[in-house]
């Protein structure tokens, strides 16, 4: 499987846009990227999968570059809601299942 | 449609003490999982069962156990509970569906061993 890399914590204002970069220099070809978002006393939440290229959806966008070592999630104009974890999984999905390993996480937060 | 369902959601057992954590999901997922989270830390990977009849070991398994009852239901089990076991234990179901994998999430037990 491979390993992931994230900024263990970061800060940021709100209305600002955020960046969380993930490195995962051993991604194999069948590798999808996932982040996900969780709470204080709360399980995680998906956000965003994205296999190449960009991903948008209607609250974060994903970035990959085209060799897929590194991705970065990116939050328009935060919230303090947005205040969380954010984790960024690297792994192949099929029908069978797959062995979802999360990371250390992106301890995010976000004042006024 | 209640996606995952966890029982019980708090629990405080004696050392050496038996449990099963429940978990149930109704989506007609595939996989499962049980994963532990101990405080500031991230989530490991306890077991899974990529589907009904298969289980395998994740990344911390030792003093675990557990059942693919049915597509439903993923049981995790302390044979003999230690006070370094006491953690949120998050359950979650997956299935790859329109062109994307997404993994649902229980509330959590947290279970106090002393």
């Amino acid at each position: 499987l491979a390993k992931t890399t994230q900024p263990i914590s970061m800060d940021s204002y709100e209305g600002q846009e955020v960046n969380i970069t993930c490195s995962h220099n051993n991604i194999a070809t069948n590798d999808y990227i996932t982040w996900y978002q969780q709470f204080p006393s709360q399980g995680p939440r998906f956000i965003i999968q994205g296999y190449k290229t960009k991903v948008t959806n209607e609250v974060a966008s994903l970035f990959i570059p085209a060799d897929r070592k590194s991705s970065t999630l990116s939050l328009p104009r935060v919230s303090l809601s947005d205040t969380a974890v954010y984790y960024c999984l690297v792994g192949g999905f099929t029908g069978g299942g797959n062995k979802l390993t999360f990371g250390t996480g992106t301890q995010l937060k976000v004042e006024l | 449609n209640a996606g995952v369902t966890q029982t019980p959601k708090f629990q405080v057992l004696k050392t050496g003490q038996s449990m099963t954590l429940q978990c149930a999901q109704d989506m007609n997922h595939n996989s499962m999982y049980w994963y532990r989270q101990d405080p500031g830390m991230g989530l490991r990977l306890i077991y899974y069962s990529a589907s009904e009849g298969t289980t395998d070991k994740g990344e911390v398994p030792n003093g675990y156990n557990v059942s693919r009852l049915n597509k439903r239901e993923f049981s995790l089990r302390l044979e003999s509970a230690a006070p370094s076991q006491t953690s949120v234990y998050f359950c979650a179901s997956s299935e790859r569906l329109g062109g994307r994998t997404e993994a649902f999430f229980g509330q959590g037990t947290r279970l106090t061993v002393v």
